[in-house]
């Protein structure tokens, strides 16, 4: 069965120092992934999605970026962190045809 | 681009009480609805989906969802609610092309005992 690993759970980092936050998907190939952030009362806002290693789509400009060096691997991350950066960031994976999305279990970014 | 929008923000509810959560969407052609649910505590995961067929969809707990065409609505209902029912539920639309999901903003349901 398909399974989604995403961590670290929760993370306090300072203004200005980096970010990696990574995700990986087991028992399926050449997922489409995605990483959402989640805030309160404005729902999900899809940051970056990929299709293949290497392709990366982003929705919205900010201080974030995203990697894919491995069919499975989601990466996403920031130089230099900012204290709008703080939220809760979702990691997600579905197969190309119409299905519906599967999440990790989130990862709680406070930036202090 | 699709735009979901879930019409309450928060719903307090007794138990046994009805519940309906509206969702409405743009997109005007096919259009593939969901209606994820997260629990405290606990990561977002699927609850019913419409892809085509019977209008009316049933998913898991006990609740269902109706797809409207004409209304352009995918609302969430179920007759009887427990205290374990509450959850932020969130509608989302698959866009065009199948790649990424739209969500709304969320429902957030407390139901008391």
């Amino acid at each position: 069965s398909q399974t989604i690993h995403q961590w670290p759970a929760t993370l306090v980092q300072p203004v200005g120092s980096p970010l990696s936050l990574e995700c990986t998907v087991e028992g399926t190939s050449n997922p489409n992934l995605y990483w959402y952030r989640q805030a309160a009362g404005r729902g999900l806002q899809l940051l970056f999605y990929s299709v293949g290693i290497g392709q990366i789509s982003s929705e919205v400009p900010q201080n974030l970026s995203a990697s894919r060096p491995q069919d499975r691997q989601f990466i996403l991350s920031s130089k230099k962190l900012l204290l709008s950066d703080s939220g809760f960031y979702l990691c997600a994976w579905k197969s190309g045809s119409n299905t519906e999305a599967f999440f990790g279990q989130g990862t709680r970014l406070t930036v202090v | 681009a699709q735009s979901v929008s879930q019409h309450n923000h928060h719903v307090i509810l007794s138990e046994a009480a009805s519940l309906e959560l509206g969702c409405n969407y743009s997109y005007g052609g096919t259009v593939n609805l969901f209606w994820y649910v997260q629990y405290p505590g606990q990561h977002l995961q699927l609850l019913l989906k419409y892809f085509s067929g019977d209008p009316l969809v049933k998913g898991i707990k006990g609740f269902e969802a109706e797809f409207i065409k004409s209304k352009f609505s995918f609302n969430l209902r179920k007759p009887s609610v427990q205290w374990s029912d509450t959850a932020e539920y969130f509608c989302a639309v698959l866009n065009s092309g199948y790649s990424t999901l739209t969500f709304g903003k969320g429902t957030m349901l407390l139901v008391s005992p």
